[in-house]
């Protein structure tokens, strides 16, 4: 979705080194989301958050954090408290009372 | 049980072919029913997006929902190769937690030319 970025595409992880993911968005909506998506199975949502400097943990918020200082930006940052975060991670917007819409996400690896 | 189920497949088809794919749920407060469609490396794109029961189409692809039965499907006519690709079932409630979706795992499609 051009709307949406998110970036890098690709990203390595060393052992115990905390990670950040971007998600920027253009659309101006106000809920933005981050989900997990592993083979075989439906995305998981991490955390979301509805407005500026508001957000809530998901179904699998553990070993993540967040922040939304500015409307367009959710950044997810995978800590090293996160001991499997091998994944292809997923960033979605709404707003308009539209579905949601998603990026082209960010699959992450372990080195 | 699982709120959504989704069969994985894998389905192969041969291009021209009517494709069904399905999702079955048991939570009754869903109202709002999605389907997406998610090339290989890429984010799932939003194709159909319908509210409580009926029919609604939209050129090659129809979306039904029946909650009498708790069931979704989508159909796509005159299939074409370009169409391989996992679809996903989605659906999330109206009211105060109407942030949330609940996704199947999704269905993988090949159309063969």
């Amino acid at each position: 979705d051009g709307g949406i970025t998110q970036s890098p595409k690709y990203l390595f992880r060393k052992e115990g080194q905390n990670v950040t993911l971007s998600c920027e968005q253009n659309l101006n909506h106000d809920a933005m989301y981050w989900y997990r998506q592993d083979p075989g199975q439906g995305l998981r949502l991490i955390y979301y958050s509805q407005i500026v400097n508001d957000f809530q943990k998901g179904d699998i918020a553990e070993g993540y954090s967040v922040s939304r200082e500015k409307k367009e930006s959710f950044p997810l940052t995978v800590t090293s408290a996160q001991k499997n975060p091998t994944a292809f991670y997923l960033c979605a917007v709404q707003g308009g009372g539209q579905p949601q819409h998603f990026g082209d996400g960010t699959r992450l690896s372990i080195l | 049980q699982k709120e959504v189920e989704q069969d994985p497949g894998p389905l192969s088809v041969p291009e021209g072919a009517i494709v069904s794919l399905n999702c079955t749920y048991s939570n009754s407060a869903f109202q709002y029913f999605m389907w997406y469609r998610q090339y290989s490396r890429k984010g799932p794109e939003l194709l159909m997006y319908t509210y409580s029961s009926g029919n609604k189409e939209d050129g090659r692809f129809t979306a039904q929902v029946d909650k009498s039965s708790k069931y979704i499907s989508l159909f796509i006519r005159d299939s074409q190769p370009s169409d391989s690709a996992t679809y996903l079932c989605a659906m999330k409630r109206s009211g105060g937690s109407n942030y949330k979706l609940t996704f199947g795992k999704g269905t993988l499609l090949t159309v063969n030319p």
